[in-house]
């Protein structure tokens, strides 16, 4: 079945230091893939998409990459700021439809 | 603004009772679910209802029911047989699935629960 894995938190940064969160998959064809933000107390927001093989979503600084070939969708950002202290998720949904599947989730914390 | 409202944000609650969390939401989404979340565990699907009147298990529907009378509310009960009903509660919606969409789920702000 369809399954995400991220790298395990927490991740501990200082503030303009350059952030990389893995995220791999496993699916069959084409998911679409996301990556969700859960600030502290709050619901999760879509920070970013991609539908497809080499897409690059972007929103805030964040990037991700589909990536066919290696079939992974890591996020990055060039210069973290301590507002970007949250949870992040990856997620995909089948290209036939279905359920959002997520990965566990990555604690990022950015100290000034 | 259209979004997804749960409530109550905090609730307590003594063993041996029900409790129903109420999620509503006004983005004219058909596909409602609701989730769990546990530290470290992210989040795991209780159930969703694709349309009005229908509703399926997700992967921990043990211990909970729903329903899905009108479209804009999906109610989640936390029922006596759940083991271990302590948790944050999250509640989306979604077009419907399969609909040419890219699926993006709208959260609401999750209500925790806490069994003293």
């Amino acid at each position: 079945g369809n399954s995400v894995t991220q790298m395990e938190g927490p991740v501990t940064l200082s503030e303009e230091a350059f952030l990389t969160i893995n995220c791999t998959y496993t699916a069959t064809g084409y998911p679409s893939l996301f990556w969700y933000v859960q600030y502290p107390g709050e619901g999760l927001q879509l920070l970013l998409k991609a539908t497809k093989a080499d897409d690059k979503g972007s929103n805030k600084g964040f990037e991700a990459t589909y990536r066919k070939e290696t079939t992974s969708f890591h996020l990055e950002k060039g210069s973290v700021q301590v507002s970007d202290s949250a949870v992040y998720f990856c997620a995909l949904r089948g290209n036939q439809g279905g359920k959002l599947i997520f990965g566990q989730g990555t604690e990022l914390s950015v100290k000034p | 603004d259209g979004g997804i409202t749960q409530s109550p944000k905090y609730l307590f609650r003594k063993e041996g009772q029900n409790v129903t969390l109420s999620c509503e939401q006004n983005l004219n989404h058909d596909a409602m679910y609701w989730y769990r979340q546990d530290p470290g565990q992210g989040l795991r699907l209780i159930y969703y209802s694709q349309i009005v009147n229908d509703f399926q298990k997700g992967d921990i529907a043990e211990g909970y029911s729903v329903s899905r009378e009108k479209k804009e509310s999906f109610p989640l009960t936390v029922t006596s047989a759940q083991k271990n009903p302590t948790a944050f509660y999250l509640c989306a919606s979604s077009m419907r699935l399969g609909q040419k969409n890219t699926g993006e789920l709208f959260f609401g702000e999750g209500s925790r629960l806490t069994v003293l």
